[in-house]
């Protein structure tokens, strides 16, 4: 199976700041990654695909670069709605799997 | 829109089996995949696995092969899954996800979830 690495755990940022997340799969996936965003309560929703692809109708201000192994998420000023967890999810080979989760808080 | 309806939450005592519903629309029930994710309380995703509507054929993470079965019923769109032998730790909110494909398929449109709680 394909274990991806995410971290930090958990951050805690001022709004407007940038925030970085990154996601490192255990063997070469190409680009076949997703970028998910969890709020309290709520089932995930799809921000980026395919490493780097804006989902229809997310904020301009996420962003997701990488392939092969190494990977990034970044949420370029944080926002106040901002607030949940983030997964990274690779889809390259069965199993699916999904990185454990950033919680990304407001300092 | 696509849109995921699942059914409601169930409680169920060790050893049980449970069988939740996820009812879609607003697009061509046989043309993608069904993933099946779910999530213990406070943990991360976990992928169960899929069905092909169109055929019924299915993938299934090794952990749960021999305890989960997914099944779908083309004339009222949905898509079930079962999960036998149900033990505490299969407490968790269970998802179903439609595929979005582009260059490759993935989990893209998740239903609101169903609670499953496994207690004595």
């Amino acid at each position: 199976d394909i274990q991806m690495t995410q971290s930090p755990s958990s951050l805690s940022a001022s709004v407007g700041d940038r925030v970085t997340i990154t996601c490192q799969a255990s063997q070469d996936i190409r680009n076949y990654l997703n970028w998910y965003q969890q709020k309290s309560g709520k089932a995930p929703k799809l921000l980026i695909y395919d490493a780097s692809n804006l989902e229809t109708g997310v904020p301009s201000r996420f962003s997701g670069s990488g392939s092969g192994t190494d990977f990034t998420f970044t949420i370029s000023s944080l926002q106040p709605e901002d607030i949940a967890t983030y997964y990274c999810h690779q889809y390259d080979n069965l199993p699916l799997t999904f990185g454990g989760g950033t919680k990304v808080e407001i300092k | 829109q696509v849109q995921l309806v699942q059914s409601g939450a169930e409680v169920k005592k060790p050893g049980a089996s449970v069988k939740v519903s996820c009812k879609a629309s607003g697009y061509t029930f046989t043309g993608y995949y069904i993933h099946w994710v779910r999530q213990a309380p406070g943990q991360g995703l976990e992928w169960m696995g899929r069905i092909n509507p169109h055929s019924g054929g299915t993938n299934y993470a090794q952990k749960f092969q021999g305890r989960v079965t997914m099944t779908r019923d083309t004339s009222i769109s949905t898509a079930y899954m079962e999960l036998s032998r149900l033990r505490s730790d299969d407490t968790a909110m269970y998802y179903c996800v439609r595929e979005s494909c582009t260059t490759r398929c993935s989990p893209a449109h998740w239903g609101q979830g169903n609670l499953v709680t496994v207690s004595s």
